[in-house]
């Protein structure tokens, strides 16, 4: 069973609001990751992190912006919820190496009203 | 970049067996990875392949030609806990640091 911790589970917000989704990984994983996806569709890469101090952009253009201050800890925030934000938003850490496998946190599912 | 395409549907009753393949594109390959995803829950890792061959974990198991830029994965003995979503993914990005996941493959089993 994999150690990823995501809160809330479950957020309703108007919109406008500012808001911090976090992310915790007990398991010492330098790689960590946000993903968004809607229901029944594909995982969308928002951003990932590759170390401490370390951030990069994924494939998907986001208005999101994460920080990696800790190693365990990597939250995203929305500066200013917009309806085109609902969606689940999916934490990811994984291993070093080649073989690397992904440690999915349990999501949180966002509604911009 | 990269790009990964699958099937978007596959149908099976109980029993079968079914492969579910995945075409890729990438300018750097580090392996193919399955996940699976049941339907309001969190990708679970399947399976990698890091080098041409397969893989067998039970009832799974993955197949992968980097000549032909091909995989797939195979499930024997269907059951009813199958039904899901199932993503082969390569890594990406700066490095090769971030897996890219395809569109998903939804398998249903039926009776």
């Amino acid at each position: 069973e994999a150690d990823i911790y995501q809160t809330p589970r479950y957020l309703v917000i108007g919109t406008g609001k500012k808001i911090t989704l976090e992310c915790s990984q007990t398991m010492g994983h330098d790689k960590m990751y946000w993903y968004q996806q809607d229901p029944g569709m594909e995982l969308h890469l928002i951003h990932y992190s590759y170390g401490v101090n370390s951030t990069e952009k994924g494939d998907l253009s986001s208005e999101s912006t994460v920080s990696r201050i800790r190693t365990e800890h990597f939250p995203l925030t929305l500066e200013s919820a917009r309806p085109s934000h609902t969606s689940q938003y999916l934490c990811a850490s994984g291993n070093r190496g080649q073989r690397e496998t992904q440690y999915f946190g349990p999501g949180t599912r966002l509604l911009v009203l | 970049g990269q790009s990964l395409e699958q099937p978007s549907e596959v149908t099976a009753v109980e029993g079968a067996i079914v492969q579910i393949n995945c075409t890729y594109q990438t300018s750097g390959f580090y392996g193919l990875s399955w996940y699976q995803q049941h339907d309001g829950g969190a990708p679970t890792f399947l399976s990698y392949n890091g080098l041409d061959g397969l893989e067998e974990t039970g009832r799974f198991s993955s197949f992968l030609s980097r000549s032909d830029s091909y995989g797939y994965l195979l499930l024997q003995e269907l059951q009813m806990k199958d039904s899901a979503s199932y993503f082969c993914a390569v890594r990406g990005g700066q490095a090769g640091t971030a897996l890219i996941f395809g569109k998903g493959t939804t398998l249903s089993v039926s009776s």
